[in-house]
C-alpha cells in the first residue's frame, strides 16, 4: 500500500452539490492527520486537521476511521471557490514524530 | 505581512548553472522544510531544519545544500541544475519539529532548466 493514497479525480460537480474524498493510509501508528487545498499553481494551504472524533469547519466535514486507516472530507454546497486540488496529509511516525506526507491529491472542479 | 516568504518566485536558468533559493518566515516557528513539486504534481519533503539543526534530510542528490543562518532562514543552493531539477520548490515552515503540527508554505519558487 502507498504510503497516502487518493483518487485523484478530477471530480466534476454542480454548484451545490455534495461531495465526498475518500484517503488511505499505510502506517497504523500514525496520530496526525490534515487535508490541505491547493489551488492551481499556489502554495497548499490547510484547509483544517482532523480529529480522531471527527469535526467540522462550516461547510467540510472530516472523517477519520483507525480501523480502516482512512480519512474523509465532506463538502456539502458546494461552490465555485472550492475549484482546487485536495491534498490528504498524515504523519508518518508514531505519535506526532515524522515526517508529514503528502497525497498526490484529489481535484475538484464546481461548474455553475 | 507574508508569513513565509521565497524568492525568486521564477527562476530559469541553463543546466549546469548554481543558483540559490532564500526562504524567510516571520512566524515565529522553530521548524523550517523545503519541499520539492514535480510536474506530477507529487509534493515530496527534501529537508527539515529545527532551530538552525537538520533533522531530516531525504534521499536528494549533494548537489541540493541547505543552509539556515538563523531558525528564520533556510536557503537552498544547487549545483550543476540539471533538466530534472525542473519543479516547483515550496518553503514552509511550523512551530516545531514532527508531524503533529501543520505548515505553512510559502507561494514556491519555479525552476525551469533549459
Amino acid at each position: 500500500r502507498k504510503e497516502v493514497e487518493q483518487d485523484p479525480g478530477p471530480f466534476n460537480v454542480p454548484e451545490g452539490a455534495t461531495v465526498a474524498f475518500n484517503c488511505t493510509y499505510s502506517n497504523s501508528a500514525s496520530q496526525s492527520f490534515f487535508w490541505y487545498r491547493q489551488d492551481c499553481r499556489k502554495e497548499p494551504k490547510l484547509l483544517m486537521s482532523v480529529y480522531s472524533s471527527g469535526n467540522e469547519d462550516g461547510r467540510f466535514t472530516a472523517q477519520l476511521n483507525r480501523a480502516s486507516q482512512y480519512i474523509s472530507l465532506l463538502i456539502r454546497d458546494s461552490k465555485l471557490s472550492d475549484s482546487a486540488t485536495y491534498l490528504c496529509v498524515v504523519n508518518m511516525g508514531g505519535g506526532s514524530q515524522g515526517n508529514l506526507i503528502f497525497g498526490k491529491g484529489t481535484k475538484l472542479s464546481v461548474k455553475p | 505581512d507574508t508569513a513565509v516568504s521565497q524568492t525568486p518566485k521564477y527562476l530559469v536558468t541553463q543546466m549546469g548553472n548554481d543558483k540559490s533559493i532564500k526562504c524567510e518566515q516571520n512566524l515565529g516557528h522553530d521548524t523550517m522544510y523545503w519541499y520539492k513539486q514535480d510536474s506530477k504534481k507529487f509534493l515530496k519533503i527534501m529537508f527539515s531544519y529545527n532551530n538552525k539543526e537538520l533533522i531530516i534530510n531525504e534521499t536528494v542528490p549533494n548537489r541540493f545544500s541547505p543552509k539556515s543562518p538563523d531558525k528564520a532562514h533556510l536557503n537552498l543552493h544547487i549545483n550543476s541544475l540539471e533538466l530534472g531539477d525542473s519543479a516547483v520548490y515550496f518553503c514552509a515552515s511550523s512551530q516545531v519539529a514532527g508531524g503533529g503540527q501543520p505548515q505553512h508554505f510559502g507561494d514556491g519558487t519555479r525552476l525551469s532548466i533549459l
